[in-house]
């Protein structure tokens, strides 16, 4: 496989509910970032890894927890989601942090209910 | 507070006409422009992207307007076709890529 891949495509879950994002790249990048689409609203950047480390967090709420085990892998978990909450959530990578070039997933549709 | 505008929200264009969408930014800084193309259950994929010192860059029938002075730029789709029908998203990065908020282009027969 090339590119970014997210999986699951689609995740329905309850408020008391705990789950997990996964994203991959075969692209040999080093900057990962999590970004999440709501409707009518600019993508929002949530957080930012840079070769493992987490390099930016922008005042996400701690019921998003990120994990970046290798520069490949990087997984968002989710708890006690609320219903705004709902959206696309998009991984993209890059070759290094200030890389202009980023390239995105095709994202999972989360519906919390 | 929104560092990027775009606009229209939505456009509707017939089969081979131009499609024009616009965005202005404040941040003096930015120095990379890219335009992302988004189809339904797929991710923004990289387009077509400008550095500020030059004016136009085209890369087929896809063409982006650069003005510095007006921070202003903007995206031309000429010869628009039904297959050009997604959401477009303008960006402008120091290094952080910050979006418009996407324009969702219809092109109809």
């Amino acid at each position: 496989e090339t590119g970014v891949t997210q999986t699951p495509r689609h995740l329905v879950m309850g408020m008391t509910n705990k789950k997990s994002l996964k994203c991959e790249q075969h692209l040999g990048h080093n900057a990962m970032y999590w970004y999440k689409q709501s409707a009518k609203k600019p993508l929002e950047l949530m957080f930012v890894y840079n070769f493992k480390e987490q390099t930016e967090n922008n005042s996400v709420p701690s019921r998003f927890s990120p994990e970046c085990p290798n520069s490949s892998h990087l997984f968002l978990h989710l708890h006690t989601l609320q219903p705004e909450d709902s959206a696309l959530y998009l991984c993209a990578s890059s070759q290094e942090r200030r890389a202009y070039g980023y390239t995105f997933g095709s994202g999972t549709r989360l519906t919390v209910v | 507070q929104q560092q990027v505008k775009q606009s229209p929200q939505s456009l509707i264009v017939q089969k081979g006409g131009i499609s024009i969408i616009n965005c202005a930014y404040e941040n003096t800084a930015f120095d990379y422009f890219p335009w992302y193309q988004q189809f339904p259950g797929k991710g923004p994929a990289l387009l077509i992207a400008i550095r500020p010192d030059v004016s136009e860059k085209k890369e087929g029938r896809f063409t982006i307007s650069f003005n510095k002075s007006a921070k202003q730029f903007s995206l031309h789709i000429m010869d628009s076709q039904p297959g050009d029908s997604a959401t477009y998203f303008c960006a402008a990065s120091s290094g952080k890529l910050t979006f418009g908020t996407g324009t969702r282009l219809q092109v109809t027969l």
